[in-house]
């Protein structure tokens, strides 16, 4: 079975600073994809990024950026440049490839950016 | 506008009550999730529907009845539940096929059980 892990309950970070979330996961498949999805006060849950596993370039969405160890399976995101908007619970998540897409969740990191 | 909308947004009930959450996807997704998300803990995946058949149940208590009509429309049914099982009730889409696979979510249902 697959486990995710984020290991930060709260981080904050002052506006404009770089901060990095933190996740590992385990599995033993070899062909899956990575998101890191946040929720803001709205509830609703809004993708931020996705990998793919065969990939080995770091995906990257405006400020949103990823380190991606495979080997380590580690997937943090970074967030440069951090805006008020970005205050949220952050959640990273795996999904194994092909069949329908049943998403695995991590417990969450609540980030605050503070002025 | 989101293109996956729950309804009703907030919902309190009795324990003897019977109600239903609903789901709508504007997507033309085919396959249709239900998550809860109770305080301090992981979303957890309740059912899952692909092209409108039921392909999970994560051993989900009997009170709660999933219903997909047709691929655009989610039900859950609920009935005697529990102060327990007051959380966020999380609707989600995706395509099955492609390269974009990823999941949409509604707002939720915030459910609160007394």
């Amino acid at each position: 079975a697959q486990t995710v892990t984020q290991s930060q309950p709260e981080m904050s970070v002052q506006e404009a600073e770089t901060v990095t979330l933190s996740c590992t996961y385990d599995t033993s498949e070899s062909n899956y994809y990575l998101f890191w999805y946040k929720q803001p006060p709205s509830r609703q849950m809004i993708l931020v990024i996705r990998q793919e596993a065969y990939k080995q370039q770091n995906a990257t969405e405006n400020r949103f950026s990823v380190n991606f160890q495979k080997a380590a399976k580690s997937f943090s995101l970074k967030i440069s440049d951090s805006q008020l908007g970005d205050t949220a619970m952050y959640f990273c998540a795996f999904m194994k490839h092909g069949g329908y897409n049943k998403l695995i969740f991590g417990a969450g990191t609540r980030l605050a950016v503070h002025p | 506008e989101t293109g996956v909308t729950q309804t009703p947004r907030h919902l309190v009930m009795g324990m003897t009550n019977k109600k239903s959450l609903k789901c709508e996807q504007h997507l033309g997704h085919n396959a249709m999730y239900w998550y809860k998300q109770s305080a301090k803990k992981p979303l957890e995946l309740m059912f899952v529907y692909s092209l409108e058949e039921r392909v999970e149940n994560n051993s989900v208590p009997s009170r709660f009845s999933p219903e997909c009509p047709n691929s655009s429309h989610l039900f859950l049914h609920l009935h005697t539940l529990q102060p327990e099982d007051s959380a966020l009730y999380l609707c989600a889409s995706s395509q099955l096929e492609g390269t974009n696979t990823e999941a949409f979510f509604g707002q939720g249902t915030r459910l609160t059980v007394v």
